[in-house]
């Protein structure tokens, strides 16, 4: 059974240009998360997903930050203008529901110069 | 109080001894528990969950659930130098609620 997969593995952008990334989760997974995770410390989320309604996006930076899940499979998070700050990485997991172990993709390595 | 917490270490140990890594959590409210481990570069791969009190045990890790004490623990025995990684503690409040980071406890495990 494939794993949680993430596009791309790396990117480098100039500051206050726009990047996007994208998450495929497993198969029959409800609930999608969008992480970001900074050197030494854990993954904070950014936003949480059951199938298409995002129920908890109270940590994403809504001024620049953006996602979706359409038809509560894939899922897309956009950083538009892109700051320094915003160098991280950026991981997606995927779980059966809300109360379930998470499983993590390969997560994208942004930085910003 | 940071909602879950972690010894950063790092944490030492000599091959094949027994690792113990510990995490405290401040909500009372908070029902699941997991265990992820993190290589450098790589991404969070979930060890053990843990839901109820007592010991859970999988191969050569044990996780431990304290819910009075608001701790859960993971032993690792008869370590390896391919289980020097960062562990990181996750709490999930249930109900549907986020769950959690620790910020992770590097072990490194000496030949």
């Amino acid at each position: 059974e494939a794993g949680v997969v993430q596009s791309p593995r790396y990117k480098i952008i100039e500051k206050k240009q726009p990047v996007a990334f994208w998450c495929n989760p497993i198969s029959g997974h409800n609930t999608l998360y969008w992480y970001r995770q900074n050197l030494g410390q854990g993954p904070e989320l950014l936003i949480r997903y059951e199938n298409e309604e995002a129920v908890d996006d109270s940590q994403l930076p809504k001024d620049r930050f953006s996602a979706e899940r359409l038809k509560g499979v894939d899922s897309t998070l956009k950083i538009q203008p892109a700051e320094l700050g915003d160098s991280a990485v950026y991981l997606c997991a995927s779980s059966f529901n809300g109360n379930t172990e998470a499983f993590f993709g390969q997560g994208t390595r942004l930085t910003v110069v | 109080q940071k909602e879950v917490e972690q010894n950063s270490g790092p944490l030492s140990v000599p091959e094949g001894a027994i690792a113990s890594l510990n995490c405290t959590y401040s909500d009372r409210g908070s029902q699941s528990f997991f265990w992820y481990r993190q290589y450098s570069g790589k991404s969070p791969e979930l060890i053990m969950s843990i839901y109820s009190n007592g010991d859970k045990e999988d191969g050569r890790f044990t996780a431990q659930l304290n819910k009075a004490s608001q701790y859960v623990s993971l032993l690792i025995r008869d370590s390896q130098p391919s289980d020097s990684a960062t562990y990181l503690c996750a709490v999930n409040k249930g109900g549907y609620q986020k769950v959690t980071f620790g910020t992770g406890t590097k072990l490194q495990v000496i030949p």
